[in-house]
């Protein structure tokens, strides 16, 4: 693995089923996110998380929920998707005081 | 009045053109700003940092505004490659990171 990892990376999905998008780094960074992006509405912050065991819900948080059990991993789960889901889903992490994000190549997401 | 506010273009601008874009933030206590480079159906990439009054890169060059609140990046000498879609983020803690939908830039030969 070499930085931030996500799959699938292309996924379909029946409206109703419940889907996990996961993300691993190997950075060794504290911070983890995960962001939908849609035309025209940029990226949006679904949740984070500042370091293992904590997460916190950002923008768009309705209808996903995350967890980080450790480190490495920070996996996005839709219990019950619905089309409006349907979008990519970049997941993220930061280290550091730069500020600066890293991306994983993210999870194109359609809900029918 | 929108956290971030970026014109969406399209710009289209010829090879070898210079092109500016501009980027408003309305949270005066953001310290330093990103400029991300995202390609079509790619994850972004950072492409400058601004922490104090300007960066420059090679052909590009980031200039902060704090009194009016803006940034803006310049890219002389404009290439082909140089074709994306191009993200202002303010920041703060990086939970509170608030990204700009984006200036789309299309370099034609």
């Amino acid at each position: 693995i070499a930085g931030i990892t996500q799959a699938p990376t292309s996924q379909i999905l029946a409206a109703g089923r419940r889907m996990t998008l996961r993300c691993t780094q190997d950075m060794r960074h504290n911070a983890m996110y995960w962001y939908r992006q849609d035309l025209g509405l940029g990226l949006r912050l679904i949740h984070y998380s500042n370091t293992a065991g904590t997460t916190g819900k950002g923008e768009v948080p309705d209808g996903y929920s995350v967890s980080r059990a450790n480190t490495d991993d920070f996996p996005l789960t839709l219990a019950s998707a619905v089309p409006s889901q349907t979008s990519v889903y970049f997941c993220a992490t930061a280290g550091g005081n730069t500020g600066e994000l890293f991306f994983g190549e993210g999870s194109r997401l359609t809900v029918l | 009045r929108k956290e971030v506010e970026q014109d969406p273009g399209p710009f289209n601008v010829p090879e070898g053109a210079t092109v500016a874009f501009n980027c408003t933030y309305s949270n005066s206590a953001s310290q330093s700003f990103f400029w991300y480079r995202q390609d079509c159906r790619k994850e972004p990439k950072l492409l400058m940092s601004v922490y104090s009054s300007g960066n420059e890169d090679g052909r590009f060059t980031a200039q902060l505004n704090r009194a009016s609140q803006y940034i803006s990046l310049l890219i002389r000498d404009s290439k082909l490659s140089d074709s994306a879609t191009y993200l202002c983020v303010p920041s703060g803690s990086a939970r509170q990171l608030t990204f700009g939908s984006g200036t789309q830039l299309t370099v034609l030969p």
